[in-house]
């Protein structure tokens, strides 16, 4: 049911930007992209999430390309503990709590 | 301010009986999701509650039910257990409306055996 295709797994070294890509090609107009992440089986942890425009916090950057068909999760300095599954999710803004998880990207960061 | 409260953390449980496991959200609250995570089917949704009413159910048994109180709390039950409902259940909340993030709590560790 998952309407994203991620990377299966990506390392990065520490203190390096990761770049997690993530495709959803089939997404509607009402639809948003958001990024979770799960460390050692604890509840998932909201990370980001946007329409269209790219959007920053104090944990990453979200790029969704113009024809919104696919996205990239940036955390511009990894740590250790950056270490997870990383979900991204397509949901519509309405059906709230509805998210349909595919498979995740595993990144280990490395020393 | 408090986040999502799952209880109990680790449950085992027998073949054929039931369980009900308990989930208070965020204060203020008033959207409570239910998901099964089992190394083999991932994260999977189970069914989302908005204030005291069923709003969205996954692809499920009739096994699987849960409600909502008035204060937003929200209990889900397995009835007849099989072994494969061994299973990380994990319960999100949300203010319910449109373009706000889900917040999880640690979930509850059901075995069956």
């Amino acid at each position: 049911d998952a309407k994203t295709t991620q990377p299966p797994s990506m390392d990065c070294a520490e203190g390096r930007a990761a770049n997690l890509p993530c495709n959803h090609s089939t997404i509607s107009g009402n639809e948003y992209v958001y990024w979770y992440r799960q460390i050692h089986s604890q509840g998932p942890q909201y990370i980001i999430h946007g329409l269209k425009n790219n959007e920053t916090n104090e944990m990453a950057s979200l790029i969704i390309t113009e024809d919104r068909k696919s996205s990239t999760l940036i955390l511009p300095h990894a740590t250790l503990r950056d270490t997870a599954v990383y979900y991204c999710i397509v949901r519509v803004a309405y059906n709230n709590n509805d998210m349909r998880f595919g498979a995740g990207t595993r990144l280990t960061v490395k020393p | 301010k408090a986040g999502v409260t799952q209880t109990p953390r680790y449950l085992i449980k027998t073949r054929g009986q039931q369980v009900t496991l308990s989930c208070s959200p965020i204060s203020g609250h008033r959207s409570v999701s239910w998901y099964q995570q089992t190394p083999g089917q991932g994260l999977q949704f189970l069914f989302e509650y908005f204030s005291e009413t069923q709003r969205n159910k996954g692809n499920f048994p009739g096994r699987f039910s849960g409600r909502q109180f008035s204060n937003s709390r929200s209990e889900m039950n397995v009835s007849t257990l099989e072994l494969g409902d061994s299973a990380l259940y994990l319960c999100a909340s949300s203010q319910g409306t449109a373009n706000t993030e889900a917040f999880f709590g640690q979930g509850t560790r059901l075995t069956v055996v």
